[in-house]
């Protein structure tokens, strides 16, 4: 069975803070880890798929890290802004398996 | 991309009763997702439906309680049977690439049985 955790559950921050969500998955027979974000009453909607050890993407004022050898990744918001209230659910597949999903971290960014 | 068209939105059911959710994709796919999210877990895979052939259930989920139709290569739907307060969930349609690309959801279904 694939666990996929994400910490932490739930983040209350301010206008302008900056804050990260943790993703730990399995770190053997890794293929690619899935970051999205999930409005309430939207579709689920691609942030970021990262393949290789070591990758950093940016769009925009968010950012994600990855490390397939210890089996992390990092999410970054610079600058919250309360637009990015939302469910971040990351997502962990090896090789040709479907996508197994961690719980979710729930932002709630106030003005 | 994809462009996935869900209904309903949400519900609220009576026990014993069944829902079907519907989902339109805006091209032709080879496979559709059919997920689940009960409230405080994760989004949990019900089954996959292929065009023509029978969905594949994973572990924990059966046909007579979560039947899926997939008439076609842009349409599906999954029914939830003789619903329980159990039932109540977010559901979910997806169709994704396996692996290192980004796959496309439905809006959910919020499903409230009472």
């Amino acid at each position: 069975i694939l666990n996929v955790e994400q910490s932490p559950q739930s983040l209350h921050v301010q206008e302008g803070d900056s804050t990260n969500f943790t993703c730990s998955f399995p770190s053997s027979n890794f293929y690619a880890l899935h970051w999205y974000r999930w409005e309430t009453a939207k579709s689920p909607e691609a942030l970021f798929v990262m393949t290789l050890n070591g990758d950093e993407k940016k769009k925009g004022r968010i950012s994600a890290t990855l490390n397939t050898k210890e089996g992390y990744s990092y999410l970054y918001i610079k600058g919250s802004q309360p637009e990015d209230s939302a469910t971040y659910l990351c997502a962990f597949t090896s090789g040709y398996s479907t996508l197994t999903f961690g719980k979710g971290t729930m932002l709630l960014v106030s003005p | 991309s994809a462009v996935i068209s869900q209904k309903p939105s949400r519900d609220i059911c009576q026990r014993g009763t069944s829902l079907t959710i519907q989902c339109q994709v805006d091209s032709q796919v080879t496979m559709m997702f059919w997920y689940r999210q009960q409230p405080g877990q994760s989004l949990t895979l019900i089954a996959t439906a292929n065009q023509g052939s029978e969905a594949t259930y994973e572990s924990g989920f059966v046909i007579d309680k979560f039947p899926i139709s997939r008439p076609n290569l842009t349409f599906s739907t999954l029914t939830v049977s003789n619903m329980s307060p159990e039932d109540s969930s977010i559901y979910l349609c997806s169709v994704e690439t396996r692996g290192n690309t980004e796959a496309f959801f439905g809006q959910g279904t919020r499903l409230t049985v009472v």
